[in-house]
């Protein structure tokens, strides 16, 4: 089962285009986290929230509980944005997240 | 450098063999957690542990034992290894379940032959 989806599955954009990347999620949850993985396989955390908005550079995380929907939200793409973006939740029930398959961007110069 | 170091890095074992994955942590994390990541599939939780000389199973936990003896490392064990548990495996720390992000080490990927 997956709790999680992700939409688009794969991205290609231009260097300096607005990218977003969605995530659909089917039950209750107490928090999302959004990753970020490297071509390298590193695994970096960006973002936990459970409501609102979240900001970090160039990066904003956004969630809408009552749609079970968030969105991750790249200003300015450059190349060194390529990776692997995961979304995770963990349902209001249970102790632990459960990840998307992942959204693959690649940012051409 | 601070973060989550896993040992070893690469491995390659026979069907029925066993070995520890280690992971170590020097940033006074209470969560440990130990993923494994599928061609095709989001990342499983395997097993957790909420602070030292406490476990939990996850997600996908048959064929994987852990311990957490100390507070900054926490093992993952397969005692008898099967093909099917060739995979990358990921260790990661966090300050608490929720509200902190995880801190991930590099991985380890495992070939069972």
């Amino acid at each position: 089962k997956n709790e999680v989806e992700q939409s688009p599955q794969n991205l290609t954009a231009q260097e300096g285009e607005f990218i977003t990347i969605n995530c659909s999620y089917s039950v209750g949850i107490s928090a999302l986290h959004w990753l970020q993985q490297h071509p390298g396989g590193g695994i970096v955390s960006l973002f936990m929230l459970s409501s609102g908005k979240k900001k970090h550079g160039r990066l904003i995380a956004t969630i809408n509980i009552q749609e079970k929907h968030s969105s991750l939200h790249i200003t300015a793409s450059h190349p060194r944005d390529s990776a692997v973006y995961i979304c995770a939740v963990k349902p209001n029930t249970g102790n632990q997240f459960y990840f998307g398959t992942g959204t693959s961007l690649t940012v051409i110069p | 450098n601070a973060g989550v170091t896993q040992t070893p890095k690469f491995r390659v074992l026979k069907t029925g063999q066993s070995m520890t994955l280690l992971c170590a942590q020097d940033m006074n994390h209470e969560y440990m957690y130990w993923y494994r990541q599928d061609p095709g599939m989001g990342l499983r939780l395997i097993h957790y542990s909420v602070g030292e000389g406490t476990t939990a199973k996850g997600e996908v936990p048959d064929g994987y034992n852990v311990s957490r003896l100390k507070k900054q490392n926490f093992l993952l064990g397969l005692e008898s290894a099967a093909p099917s548990q060739t995979s990358v495996y990921f260790c990661a720390s966090s300050w608490s379940g929720l509200y902190y992000g995880y801190t991930f080490g590099s991985g380890t990927r495992l070939t069972v032959v």
